[in-house]
């Protein structure tokens, strides 16, 4: 089946640095991509929906500036966190819609993420 | 935009008994419910689901009920097994090529020998 893959699983940053999150389907093409956030144990919050060839669209509440997405062909949605700060480190999960599985929605295996 | 509400966040239950989750939404325009299954630090596993066009949905121990009038739907575990402990959540959204998903806030199932 559908495959979606996020890289690195975890990476530990000094503060005020950025680290990149990449999320790719790897036998499918995704148009949209979508990235969540998800803290010790709370709920995963969706945080922006990544469109292929163009901007990205941020929830309420989430910096655009301080998560950057860019999502430049339709197999590669990356996520980098910009000026990371102790509170960005979390869990960050990517998904992406398979129309080729009847639409089923495939997760990417996660990256945590530790701000130190 | 969608919320979804999910009690109770914690449920003890012995081997073998059933449990019941619960989960209501908002936005009677969404259409797709799915149910996972979350490991720690695990990606979420999709264990049922069901869509606006059914009212319910079975899989051997699993099934979800939906009632849209509602707005709320509901997986039964029965038979419970240890290996059934873990964090379940319910979400709502659209099906389609590009289905975002509002979470529940999650269900910490504990099930005892």
């Amino acid at each position: 089946g559908a495959v979606v893959s996020q890289h690195p699983s975890w990476v530990i940053c000094k503060s005020g640095t950025s680290v990149k999150i990449e999320c790719r389907s790897l036998d499918f093409q995704a148009t949209t991509m979508f990235w969540y956030r998800q803290f010790p144990k709370q709920s995963l919050m969706l945080m922006a929906t990544s469109n292929e060839g163009s901007k990205a669209t941020y929830e309420q509440g989430v910096e655009k500036d301080k998560f950057l997405i860019n999502h430049a062909s339709l197999t590669l949605s990356t996520l980098t966190v910009t000026s990371a700060h102790p509170e960005d480190s979390s869990f960050y999960i990517c998904s992406a819609t398979a129309s080729s599985s009847g639409n089923t929605i495939y997760f990417g295996e996660g990256s945590w993420l530790t701000v130190v | 935009g969608e919320n979804v509400e999910q009690h109770p966040s914690t449920l003890s239950v012995q081997e073998g008994d059933s449990a019941v989750i619960k989960c209501t939404y908002s936005d009677s325009a969404s259409n797709y419910f799915p149910w996972y299954k979350q490991e720690l630090g695990k990606r979420p596993q999709l264990i049922i689901d069901i869509r606006s066009n059914v009212g319910e949905k079975k899989d051997q121990r699993i099934a979800v009920t939906l009632n849209k009038t509602a707005k709320h739907f509901s997986l039964h575990i029965t038979e419970t097994q240890p290996e059934d402990s873990a964090v379940y959540f319910c979400a709502a959204g659209f099906s389609g090529t590009a289905s975002k998903l509002t979470f529940g806030t999650g269900t910490r199932l504990q099930v005892t020998l």
